[in-house]
């Protein structure tokens, strides 16, 4: 089954506890990114990644950081997490970096206490 | 910049009947795509519809179909035939050509009743 998975799903942790969220697609997808869902806010996106080994920032870069090294994964690392990093982090991937759908992983739920 | 807005927070609609979410959008590019996605309350985000700013039909997706008015910029989502199970957070998104950034509207809460 064609997919986007996320883990965890559910996290609570403390302020500064490093901290890697994975995402994985199996469709062989060039282009990966990451969102931040906030009441008031909407979607924000945080990087992105047109292939391995490319990643930019987004709108929200502060206090993440990403890595690509195979296609499949795209993992999001929060370094020292702070409580205004609890949110509901979404990862997505498309074909192509372009006009593409994209396709979202079930979400991340993160409470950063 | 690029903007999707999304006027209506919240719309009920009788089971079975049809409704229309409405979308607009505001671009400077000639190409461009916009989507609709489905937040339940569970959380996840669920693709429902793609417009291709070039294609000259209307899409279509089983019950869901997007009446795009490329003059007016709008690109509002149709549901025939509502069910319960179409009660969620509806999300009409842009995809922005350099990036490749979703940009969405605020989106539209949309209640079944039975």
């Amino acid at each position: 089954e064609a997919q986007v998975t996320q883990n965890p799903r559910y996290l609570i942790t403390v302020t500064g506890k490093k901290l890697t969220v994975t995402c994985s697609q199996n469709m062989n997808h060039e282009y990966m990114s990451w969102y931040r869902q906030d009441p008031g806010l909407g979607l924000r996106q945080i990087y992105y990644s047109m292939n391995v080994e490319v990643t930019d920032k987004g709108d929200v870069p502060e206090g993440y950081k990403v890595s690509r090294k195979e296609k499949r994964n795209f993992p999001l690392i929060l370094e020292s997490p702070s409580p205004n990093q609890t949110s509901l982090y979404f990862c997505a991937s498309s074909k192509q970096g372009s006009l593409d759908t994209q396709y979202f992983g079930p979400g991340t739920r993160l409470t950063v206490l | 910049a690029q903007k999707i807005t999304q006027t209506q927070p919240g719309m009920f609609v009788q089971e079975k009947e049809a409704v229309t979410l409405d979308c607009t959008y505001d671009t400077s590019d000639q190409s461009y795509g916009l989507f609709w996605y489905k937040q339940p309350s569970s959380g996840e985000m669920i693709f429902l519809i793609y417009q291709g700013s070039y294609d000259e039909q209307n899409a279509t997706e089983g019950r869901y179909s997007l009446n795009f008015q490329k003059a007016r910029k709008s690109a509002n989502l149709v549901i025939s035939a509502s069910q319960l199970g179409d009660s969620a957070m509806y999300f009409c998104a842009m995809r922005e050509g350099n990036t490749g950034k979703l940009i969405f509207g605020q989106g539209t809460t949309l209640q079944v009743k039975p």
